[in-house]
């Protein structure tokens, strides 16, 4: 069964200082691992995808990697409107031949930014 | 670009009531997937629906049930309500044989009492 393992919970920052969270994944045939943010009480919004090893993909202030068992989203000097919980959710094997399948997330990361 | 509406945005529910939640997914869409979010925790899946059939099924019970109309849009509805069932709902759309990144809408709150 596919597991992912989102670390820390929780990360507070001051403004302008860079940090990174993690996600762990267990997969058998990764085909896609995806990063989300969510503010409260809202559907996640789409970040990122990763397909392979070492890919990287950035977007203003973030950065997502991809190893082949845990993606970073690293945070460059990060403003208090990156407060947010940022999910990690994996695609595994196209178990049906159908394609675009349920997605495993991990229980996120609430980030908090310190003016 | 329309994006993924969700309708209504919250309700409240007694113990052992039926609700029905629905979803219309982003334009150019094909297929839509529900999920459960609990408080504090990631959106766990329920099942996914493709040409108005129910294509996958996470580890949910048979109180939990879905449809899918002619234009894509879709329903989950959920009998005899638990406390437990207290929870955001989420509504997510994709094109089969597209990218395979789910866009979501803003869920239902449901708030069983």
């Amino acid at each position: 069964e596919d597991q992912v393992t989102q670390s820390p919970e929780a990360l507070r920052l001051q403004e302008g200082e860079s940090s990174s969270l993690n996600c762990s994944y267990t997969v058998s045939g990764l085909r896609g691992l995806f990063w989300y943010r969510q503010d409260p009480g809202k559907g996640p919004e789409f970040l990122f995808t990763l397909y392979s090893a070492g890919e990287e993909k950035e977007k203003e202030r973030l950065k997502a990697t991809l190893t082949k068992k845990e993606s970073f989203l690293h945070i460059t000097a990060p403003k208090p409107e990156d407060s947010a919980t940022y999910l990690c959710a994996v695609h595994g094997p196209d178990a049906s031949n159908f394609g675009n399948e349920k997605l495993t997330f991990g229980t996120g990361t609430r980030l908090t930014i310190i003016p | 670009d329309a994006g993924v509406t969700q309708s209504p945005t919250h309700l409240i529910k007694t113990r052992g009531q039926q609700v029905t939640l629905r979803c219309s997914p982003k334009s150019g869409h094909d297929t839509v997937s529900w999920y459960q979010q609990a408080l504090g925790q990631g959106p766990q899946f329920i099942f996914q629906y493709y040409e108005e059939e129910e294509r996958q099924r996470g580890n949910f019970p048979d109180r939990f049930s879905g449809h899918q109309f002619p234009n894509y849009s879709s329903e989950l509805n959920v009998n005899a309500l638990l406390l437990g069932d207290s929870a955001l709902y989420l509504c997510a759309s994709t094109k089969a044989g597209g990218a395979p990144e789910q866009y979501f809408g803003p869920g239902t709150r449901l708030t069983v009492t």
